[in-house]
């Protein structure tokens, strides 16, 4: 059984640039979603997909934006980006639609860093 | 709108030594489930344990055990004989029973594990 890895692990942009992060789920997992964490902070929910459709999203603005893949994979896509976009951002799998005990599974995230 | 409370920035245990690590919550839903995870210097969020509203008994996990005390909103963990490699962040984590997946994280606690 794999787990949840993601790509790049570092990257370096300047404001106003856009990027792509990628991450492939574990094996059986329908569901993803994505976490910003500032330095210091905890994770913040940016949004999640589940069969390919975003179905909850946190404060986070419309630049940010992402696209689940029919083999569940899925990217996050920052438009335009600011300084304070710079952060590790953690991609999560889990089985299901609803809540309970599923467990997030987390990548080892991806590391923004914007000048 | 749920919320983690962690007041606790960073703890020092002996090794070998038991620790609590505290966690308050706050949600109106009666149905919601508690995480716990550590992140080490890597970056990648690890489960610990999970405890469900309407479970009857603590939470145990090998070395982990979540006190769950409902009335007060307090879900704190317990590291039993700590370990050196159990230096790392420790985060708790809500999810409500309705909708999607979306958890929440508390700010963290910085566990040190002292020889």
């Amino acid at each position: 059984e794999t787990g949840v890895t993601q790509s790049p692990t570092h990257l370096i942009k300047t404001r106003g640039q856009q990027v792509t992060l990628r991450c492939s789920s574990q094996s059986g997992h329908n569901t993803v979603s994505w976490y910003q964490q500032a330095l210091g902070q905890g994770p913040q929910f940016i949004f999640q997909y589940y069969r390919e459709e975003e179905n909850g999203r946190g404060n986070f603005p419309p630049r940010f934006s992402g696209l689940q893949f029919p083999n569940y994979s899925s990217e996050l896509n920052v438009n335009a980006l600011e300084l304070d976009d710079s952060a590790l951002y953690l991609c999560a799998s889990s089985l299901g639609g609803a809540g309970g005990a599923n467990v997030l599974t987390f990548g080892a995230g991806s590391r923004l860093t914007v000048l | 709108a749920q919320k983690i409370t962690q007041t606790q920035p960073g703890m020092f245990v002996q090794e070998k030594e038991a620790v609590t690590l505290d966690c308050t919550y706050d949600t109106s839903d009666p149905s919601y489930g508690l995480f716990w995870y550590k992140q080490p210097s890597s970056g990648e969020m690890i489960f610990l344990i999970y405890q469900g509203s309407y479970d009857q008994q603590n939470a145990t996990e090998g070395r982990y055990s979540l006190n769950f005390q409902k009335a007060r909103k307090s879900a704190n963990l317990v590291i039993s004989a700590s370990q050196l490699g159990d230096s790392a962040m420790y985060f708790c984590a809500m999810r409500e029973a309705g909708g999607y997946q979306k958890v929440t994280f508390g700010t963290g606690t910085k566990l040190q594990v002292i020889p």
